[in-house]
């Protein structure tokens, strides 16, 4: 149990395109899910935390009109990247909590990595 | 900044023998949870300890946390070339989790 997915694992887009990344709890609901940002070799850093039919909270310095997160359902969470370039390249991973399972733990998926040309 | 500190940063040891990552964290936390990642992968959660537990044991796994140091460590007993990753520590607070730099650990066969 208490596997996430994400889609694409790996995306390459134009410089000034939007690049959508979901996010999908596929064996139990999850309440909240959060969103990261990993450089080469550092760590991650969190970005945003989104409640289910809420508006998800950003870090600071993080841009939400750059990156869009949408909670719709108990099991889904997308980001989109808005007029990428290339500095947002990076690899980017979703966790989500979930009430039944363990609602202190999270469980992350395998990453997306973005390339923007 | 968000994250913690964890030491050492890289650490290479022979198959056998035993690794111990450490980490500290900045705030107050509800828990500490360790997790692995292999290379271009996502996170796998490892092991928790909440902030009244001292010790916490898993397999081949052990945990300490002192919350007076704001300190814990991650202990891998009679390690193998599979525990290769880079191991990180993330810090529960306010709902959400502040990683540590993390530790590379390469276990040579």
């Amino acid at each position: 149990g208490a596997v996430v997915s994400q889609h694409p694992s790996r995306v390459i887009c134009k410089s000034g395109t939007s690049v959508k990344i979901e996010c999908r709890s596929l064996d139990f609901q999850a309440t909240t899910m959060f969103w990261y940002r990993q450089f080469p070799k550092q760590s991650l850093m969190l970005m945003a935390t989104s409640n289910e039919g809420s508006k998800a909270t950003y870090e600071q310095g993080v841009e939400k009109d750059k990156f869009l997160i949408n909670h719709a359902s108990l099991t889904l969470s997308t980001l989109t990247v808005t007029s990428a370039h290339p500095e947002d390249s990076s690899f980017y991973i979703c966790s989500a909590e979930g009430r039944q399972i363990s609602g202190e733990t999270q469980y992350f998926g395998p990453g997306t990595r973005l390339l923007v040309l | 900044s968000q994250q913690g500190e964890e030491d050492p940063q890289a650490l290479s040891i022979q198959e056998g023998e035993n690794a111990t990552m450490n980490c500290s964290y900045k705030t107050s936390i509800n828990n500490l949870q360790w997790y692995r990642q292999n290379s271009g992968r996502g996170l796998v959660h490892l092991i928790l300890i909440r902030s009244n537990e001292r010790e916490k044991h898993s397999g081949r796994l052990r945990v300490t946390l002192d919350t007076s140091k704001k300190s814990s460590s991650l202990l891998i007993t009679a390690s193998r070339a599979a525990d290769t990753a880079s191991y990180f520590c993330g810090a529960d607070s306010s709902y959400k989790l502040i990683f540590g730099s993390g530790t590379r650990l390469l276990v040579r066969p």
